[in-house]
């Protein structure tokens, strides 16, 4: 199996341009997460799907920030439009829930750099 | 508020002898907890999970859970610079949603 791939690998983007970044799942995960990774905050949870259909969007920070999941092999997130404190690592992650809570794979992540 | 708390490090070992890592959460909800391991620059990649009050090994690796107190402990023996990363402690509780620690940047000094 190839894993979570996620794309692009890095972005560096303007403030004000539209930014979307890609994930697909594990075949067979039935659990897709987005997840923010900063320095100063860790790692958050921005949404969350379950069989395609969102469950938890608490934690995407602002309007300007959305997320779908349109099958089960494909996720994006966007943001529009970008600003400099967006800057950060972005995870996606994906798990079956056949195999007990937890068991996350992660993709490699999209650095992304707003100028 | 964070719900789970890690001392973010470093912990510095010598090699060969055991790193101690230590988590505390806040939701009692949380039934299952995991560490993960981070290279910098790389993704996390889960190395340990625990449902039980108690113990589990798994090779240099152990993890002790201790609801009562709501802590979670990563013990890993005979260190080798290898192991030196980033550890992240993650609580769940509903819906196969973790939540994460911030992290204890473990050094293995040879």
């Amino acid at each position: 199996d190839a894993g979570v791939i996620q794309s692009p690998r890095h972005e560096v983007t303007e403030m004000g341009q539209e930014v979307t970044l890609r994930c697909k799942p594990i075949s067979g995960h039935d659990y897709l997460f987005w997840y923010r990774q900063t320095m100063m905050r860790g790692l958050e949870l921005l949404i969350y799907f379950n069989n395609n259909v969102p469950i938890d969007d608490s934690g995407m920070p602002e309007d300007r920030f959305s997320a779908k999941m349109p099958n089960a092999s494909f996720s994006t997130l966007k943001i529009q439009p970008s600003e400099p404190r967006d800057s950060a690592v972005y995870f996606c992650a994906s798990s079956f829930s056949g195999q007990g809570q937890g068991g996350y794979t992660f993709g490699s992540g999209t650095r992304l750099t707003v100028v | 508020q964070k719900e789970v708390e890690q001392n973010s490090g470093p912990l510095s070992v010598p090699e060969g002898a055991i790193a101690s890592l230590n988590c505390t959460y806040s939701d009692r909800g949380s039934q299952s907890f995991f560490w993960y391991r981070q290279y910098s620059g790389k993704s996390p990649e889960l190395i340990m999970s625990i449902y039980s009050n108690g113990d589990k090994e798994d090779g240099r690796f152990t993890a002790q859970l201790n609801k009562a107190s709501q802590y979670v402990s990563l013990l890993i023996r005979d260190s080798q610079p290898s192991d030196s990363a980033t550890y992240l402690c993650a609580g769940g509780a509903a819906g196969n949603k973790l939540t994460f620690g911030g992290g204890t940047r473990v050094l293995v000094k040879p």
